[in-house]
């Protein structure tokens, strides 16, 4: 099972709303990872975590809040964010054994529209 | 930081081959890996090189020299699901830094 789940799979939320997306893998990786992807462009890292720490943080906006209950689980809690963070959320994880050289597999993201 | 350069757009008739170069400025580099994402669709992996070589998976090949700090993938027997956007990605320390992206039509 090399699959990665995300809900929600859209979501539309007004400035003032708090909101989460979930992402869960089975795989037994050890690290996730969030992204971001406005249209026509690439993915862009904004959090690591490794074997359930927090590793990387590509200085995102607090208004964004990652979390990981556990090694299977991995959030993005959403408060007050601006339209112009309406962008496709991606969660990825990989092996986390080797870092560098692991493949990261992407879950189908949440399509966030924010208003 | 991290720098990786790719052609925007490649247009190819069904049956053809396409190549798909990347050339990349980083700091720290490991292996470059390269991604297929579909219209709508989540990006998926495709290879991984980090010896200079080449790789052959079905009728796709990457390529890599590091002494020329450039890629490829190569894309043959073209087929219409092969539409889609093509990343080349740096690895360095958990990160995966991403080219722009490589728009690839294909026309019957």
């Amino acid at each position: 099972d090399t699959e990665v789940t995300q809900t929600p799979k859209h979501l539309v939320m007004g400035m003032t709303n708090k909101k989460s997306l979930k992402c869960e893998q089975h795989m037994g990786h050890r690290a996730m990872y969030w992204y971001k992807q406005k249209a026509k462009k690439p993915p862009e890292l904004m959090f690591v975590y490794s074997y359930e720490k927090l590793s990387i943080n590509e200085s995102v906006p607090s208004r964004f809040s990652p979390e990981c209950p556990n090694s299977s689980l991995l959030n993005l809690h959403l408060h007050a964010l601006q339209p112009e963070d309406s962008a496709l959320y991606l969660c990825a994880s990989s092996q986390g054994a080797s870092g560098v050289t692991d493949t990261q597999y992407f879950g189908p993201g949440t399509r966030l529209t924010v208003l | 930081g991290q720098s990786l350069e790719q052609p925007s757009e490649v247009t190819a008739v069904e049956g053809a081959i396409v190549q798909i170069n990347c050339t990349y400025q980083t700091s720290g580099f490991y292996g470059l890996s390269w991604y297929q994402q579909h219209d709508g669709g989540a990006p998926t992996f495709l290879s991984y090189n980090a010896l200079d070589g080449l790789e052959e998976t079905g009728r796709f090949s990457s390529f890599l020299s590091r002494s020329d700090s450039y890629g490829y993938l190569l894309l043959q027997e073209l087929q219409m699901k092969d539409s889609a956007s093509y990343f080349c990605a740096s690895s360095n320390d958990y990160k995966l830094s991403f080219g722009a992206g490589t728009t690839v039509t294909v026309r019957a």
